[in-house]
């Protein structure tokens, strides 16, 4: 089963405004970490933002959000005041934390953001 | 600053060829990763190495085999390549934990022809 789900493949936005990228996870465990992750067209992975499962306060850094709804499943990357530099794609993951696995890190499909001016 | 390299940036491979995929790390991780990233699929885990000489499958190992007989080394082989692993490859490492985020190298684009 997909551990990771977006099941937005691109999201568009006007400068300035405010986006939410959609994230869904799976699994039994206690302990994860979940974390957005930008990748320009350049390629590189630039870390944004983590959430804990055990953090009662949703995470913020800067101009980026995650809502976490623990019940739910899902860890939303919330963009304030988009600027053209955020066009890129986003990737959402999570770290398990049960045995062998502990610490392994797993992918969703991404999300292409276009931010029109 | 943490620095992960991957040996190369761009590799062109003939089919049935063994390839090697290098990575290296300098920060002292335990954990390492490779990815393959295709596009509408995103990243997906190829193996994960937990400490030296061990590893765990990850999501699509089957064509692959990974070596870590350093700590700061990971490697990636294609035993026989095929023309469906023509892809990008990402390796990534990390401290042990949750709650830590994973240092990506540059990727290595290849093609398998």
């Amino acid at each position: 089963a997909q551990k990771i789900t977006q099941t937005q493949p691109g999201m568009f936005v006007q400068e300035k405004e405010a986006v939410t990228l959609d994230c869904t996870y799976d699994t039994s465990d206690q302990s994860y970490g979940l974390f957005w992750y930008k990748q320009p067209s350049s390629g590189e992975m630039i870390f944004l933002i983590y959430q804990g499962s055990y953090d009662e306060q949703n995470a913020t850094e800067g101009r980026y959000s995650l809502n976490f709804q623990k019940a739910r499943k899902s860890a939303n990357l919330v963009i304030s005041a988009s600027q053209l530099g955020d066009s890129a794609m986003y990737f959402c993951a999570m770290r398990e934390g049960w045995g062998t696995s502990y610490g392994k890190l797993t992918f969703g499909q991404g999300t292409i953001l276009t931010v029109h001016p | 600053d943490v620095k992960v390299t991957q040996s190369s940036r761009y590799l062109v491979k003939r089919t049935g060829e063994k390839v090697f995929l290098e990575c290296v790390q300098d920060m002292d991780h335990e954990n390492m990763f490779w990815y393959r990233q295709d596009p509408g699929l995103g990243l997906r885990l190829i193996y994960f190495s937990y400490d030296v000489k061990m590893k765990e499958k990850g999501d699509i190992p089957e064509g692959y085999s990974v070596s870590r007989e350093k700590k700061e080394r990971f490697s990636l082989i294609l035993e026989s390549a095929s023309t469906n692993q023509t892809s990008m490859y990402l390796c990534a490492s990390s401290v042990t934990g949750v709650a830590t985020e994973a240092f990506f190298g540059q990727g290595t684009r290849l093609t398998v022809v």
